[in-house]
C-alpha cells in the first residue's frame, strides 16, 4: 500500500492533454517538494520533475507539474507515443524517523 | 555527464548476504545524498535506505532496518547496500539514485542508475 495516493492508469490521443493525480498528507507532499519519474518498461526511472514543478535540462516542455496543498500533479501537453509509460511521484515523509515515499504509479496508454 | 552504475547482483539462497555497489561519475559525489531503491517483478517503486553526502544521516525502510546496511566511500565516489539475512521478497532490481536536483527535503531523488537485479530463490 503505497502512501501516496495516484490512479493505475491514464490514457489519451496523440496531441491531447493527460494530466496524473498524486494524493499525499500533511507528513509528505504537505512539507516536502515532489518529484515525478518515467519509467518506460525494461528500463530505469528518469527524472522528469523536481521541485514541483522544475524540469532537468533535456526533458520536453510539454511536461509540467505542480502542487496545492497534500496534492501534486503531473500534466502531459500534447501527448505523443513516445510518453506511454510509467509515471510516479515520490516526496520525503516526515513522519516517525523520516522515509522518502512513492506513489503507486500511474500507467499512461497513448490509444 | 552524470553517470551511476550498479553491480553486485545476483541469486542467492534465503538467509544469504549480498553487496551492492553503485560506482558514479560526472559529478562531485561527497556534495550529494544517495539513495537505494527497488522494484520487484511487476511492481512499483520501494524505497530503501538514503545516506547523506558526508554519511552523518542515514535511513531506512522499515523493510530494511536490522538487515541492510547503506554506506558509502567518497574517495572512490562509490556507495554500497549490504543485504544480509535475505528473503524470497527482497528479490528486485536494486537501484541507486543521487540527490543532485534542490529538494526541499535535501532527498530527492535524481540521476538513476541502470539497475542490479537480486534473486532471492533456494
Amino acid at each position: 500500500q503505497s502512501v501516496l495516493t495516484q490512479p493505475p492508469s491514464a490514457s489519451g490521443t496523440p496531441g491531447q492533454r493527460v494530466t496524473i493525480s498524486c494524493s499525499g498528507s500533511n507528513s509528505n507532499i504537505g512539507s516536502n517538494t515532489v518529484i515525478w519519474l518515467q519509467q518506460h518498461p525494461g528500463t530505469a526511472p528518469k527524472l522528469l520533475i523536481y521541485n514541483n514543478n522544475e524540469r532537468p535540462s533535456g526533458v520536453p516542455g510539454r511536461f509540467s507539474g505542480s502542487k496545492s496543498g497534500t496534492s501534486a500533479s503531473l500534466t502531459i501537453s500534447g501527448l505523443q507515443s513516445e510518453d506511454e509509460a510509467d509515471y510516479y511521484c515520490a516526496a520525503w515523509d516526515d513522519s516517525l524517523s523520516g522515509s522518502y515515499v512513492f506513489g503507486s504509479g500511474t500507467k499512461v496508454t497513448v490509444l | 555527464q552524470v553517470q551511476l552504475v550498479e553491480s553486485g547482483g545476483g541469486t542467492v539462497q534465503p538467509g544469504g548476504s549480498l553487496r551492492l555497489s553503485c560506482a558514479t561519475s560526472g559529478y562531485t559525489f561527497a556534495s550529494y545524498g544517495m539513495h537505494w531503491v527497488r522494484q520487484a517483478p511487476g511492481k512499483g517503486l520501494e524505497w530503501v535506505a538514503v545516506i547523506s553526502y558526508d554519511g552523518g544521516r542515514i535511513h531506512y525502510a522499515d523493510s530494511a532496518k536490522d538487515r541492510f546496511t547503506i554506506s558509502r566511500d567518497n574517495t572512490k565516489s562509490t556507495l554500497f547496500l549490504q543485504m544480509n539475512s535475505l528473503r524470497p521478497e527482497d528479490t528486485a532490481v536494486y537501484y541507486c539514485a543521487n540527490t543532485y536536483f534542490y529538494d526541499r527535503s535535501g532527498y530527492g531523488a535524481s540521476y538513476w542508475g541502470q539497475g542490479t537485479l537480486v534473486t532471492v530463490s533456494s
